[in-house]
């Protein structure tokens, strides 16, 4: 089935520090959203990438999709403990209309005040 | 506005039995999809329903099923449970059906199963 890979599994900074996450799949991707879920807490939407080599800032966070549509990935500027979360790429994949969003497994990030 | 809401927030069954879990959309959208959360994994797409009508399905066996109501409110139903069945589900909601689109989630239901 169509799978999205997602690097590192866990992610460790100190405060200030910068943070990446990475997205992966072998096959070519339609779009590429981003999620937070806090400690606790539901995927809230951060973006959605559809353009070939997109690339969109959200104050601190720039998220850029690859040339050839098969990478994404999202980075944080001088982390902050509001930061704290996992993060998740995901991907809608269709066919024969019908429609699925497949999800990374996350990257975990935890920020040492 | 309410976002996405689900009921119940907790459940406990045992292996066996059957379960309903419950969502209600943001007012407006008629699209509701159903995940699967395992604890340290990414969410599982398990259904999409938009207009009462399935739009796509998750790897999941047939003991899951789901239905969307005339108000867009969802249900999904799990029979036959496994320990493996012990998750978060998540309902999400949006405007239209398809790709692309950003999905509101739900607080989830926490389901054990003994």
């Amino acid at each position: 089935g169509q799978q999205v890979m997602q690097i590192p599994q866990y992610q460790h900074v100190q405060e200030g520090e910068d943070f990446t996450t990475y997205c992966n799949s072998s096959t070519t991707l339609s779009n590429i959203q981003w999620y937070k879920q806090r400690p606790g807490g539901h995927p809230v939407f951060l973006i959605q990438l559809v353009k070939s080599g997109e690339v969109k800032k959200q104050k601190r966070l720039t998220f850029q999709f690859g040339e050839a549509k098969k990478n994404s990935s999202l980075h944080i500027t001088a982390t902050q403990t509001t930061d704290v979360g996992t993060y998740f790429c995901g991907s809608w994949f269709s066919g024969a209309g019908s429609y699925q969003l497949t999800f990374g497994k996350g990257t975990k990030l935890s920020v040492i005040p | 506005d309410a976002g996405v809401t689900q009921s119940p927030t907790h459940l406990i069954k045992t292996r066996g039995q059957h379960v309903t879990l419950r969502c209600s959309p943001i007012s407006g959208h008629k699209s509701v999809s159903w995940y699967q959360q395992v604890l340290g994994q990414g969410p599982q797409f398990i259904f999409q329903y938009y207009e009462k009508e399935e739009r796509g399905r998750g790897n999941f066996p047939d003991r899951f099923s789901a239905r969307q109501f005339p108000n867009y409110s969802s249900e999904l139903n799990v029979n036959a449970l496994l320990l493996g069945d012990s998750a978060l589900y998540l309902c999400a909601s949006s405007t239209v059906s398809g790709g692309d689109n950003e999905q509101f989630f739900g607080p989830g239901t926490r389901l054990t199963v003994l």
